[in-house]
């Protein structure tokens, strides 16, 4: 069975600081990959999604980037966190690769998630 | 894809049947209905979809109308754990983003 995880699960960082957020996905090759953002007491938004290694695209404009290094691993990281960065974290796949356009239904499965404050 | 409205809350007793309503009337043919739903301080979690027929899980039921333009998603005997914010989400079949509105938050009560 396919597993997906996210570490760490808190993390509390200085204004200013660097950020590294990992998922790893288990059981499954060539996901799509998804980064999520859910402010606290918004709904979820998406902040990147990878349909494959160094494939990394970007839905809204911010101070964060994210890589691909290996096909089941998605990193999320920032140079310098702002105060607006804090929410929690969320890492997801979907289990059709390159299949782009090819139809049928998928579903997106979320890991545990990262809390990030920023203080 | 299109947009789906649903009630900003409900509650549901223990035991009993949750019917949770969702509105997507601009619904095109290719398009999919997704429901997810997120216990507090978790990721969401995938329940069910469907196309056109009726469809059933382990965890759900989900009817669709004969025009698409509406469904409800029921879960058959609530429980405390059942509490959380429930998604509706319309996809059409392409890969990519699921667009997460606001949801309905349910509460079963015991």
């Amino acid at each position: 069975s396919q597993t997906i995880h996210q570490w760490p699960a808190t993390l509390v960082q200085p204004v200013g600081s660097p950020l590294s957020l990992e998922c790893t996905v288990e059981g499954t090759s060539n996901p799509n990959l998804y980064w999520y953002r859910q402010a606290a007491g918004r709904g979820l938004q998406l902040l990147f999604y990878s349909i494959g290694i160094d494939q990394i695209s970007s839905e809204v404009p911010q101070n964060l980037s994210a890589s691909r290094p290996q096909d089941r691993q998605f990193i999320l990281s920032s140079k310098k966190l702002l105060l607006s960065d804090s929410g929690f974290y969320l890492c997801a796949w979907s289990g059709i690769g390159n299949d782009l356009g090819q139809g049928g239904a998928y579903e997106q499965y979320f890991g545990p998630g990262t809390r990030l404050t920023v203080t | 894809d299109a947009k789906t409205t649903q009630p900003p809350s409900m509650d549901c007793a223990e035991g009993r049947a949750a019917n949770l309503p969702c509105n997507h009337s601009t619904i095109s043919g290719n398009e999919y209905v997704y429901w997810y739903r997120q216990i507090h301080s978790q990721g969401p979690q995938y329940i069910i979809h469907g196309l056109k027929n009726n469809e059933t899980n382990e965890m759900a039921s989900l009817i669709i109308t004969e025009d698409r333009k509406s469904s409800t998603l029921i879960l058959p005997h609530a429980t405390l754990r059942d509490t959380a914010v429930y998604y509706c989400i319309v996809k059409g079949d392409s890969w990519g983003k699921l667009q997460f509105g606001a949801g309905t938050q349910v509460v079963v009560t015991p």
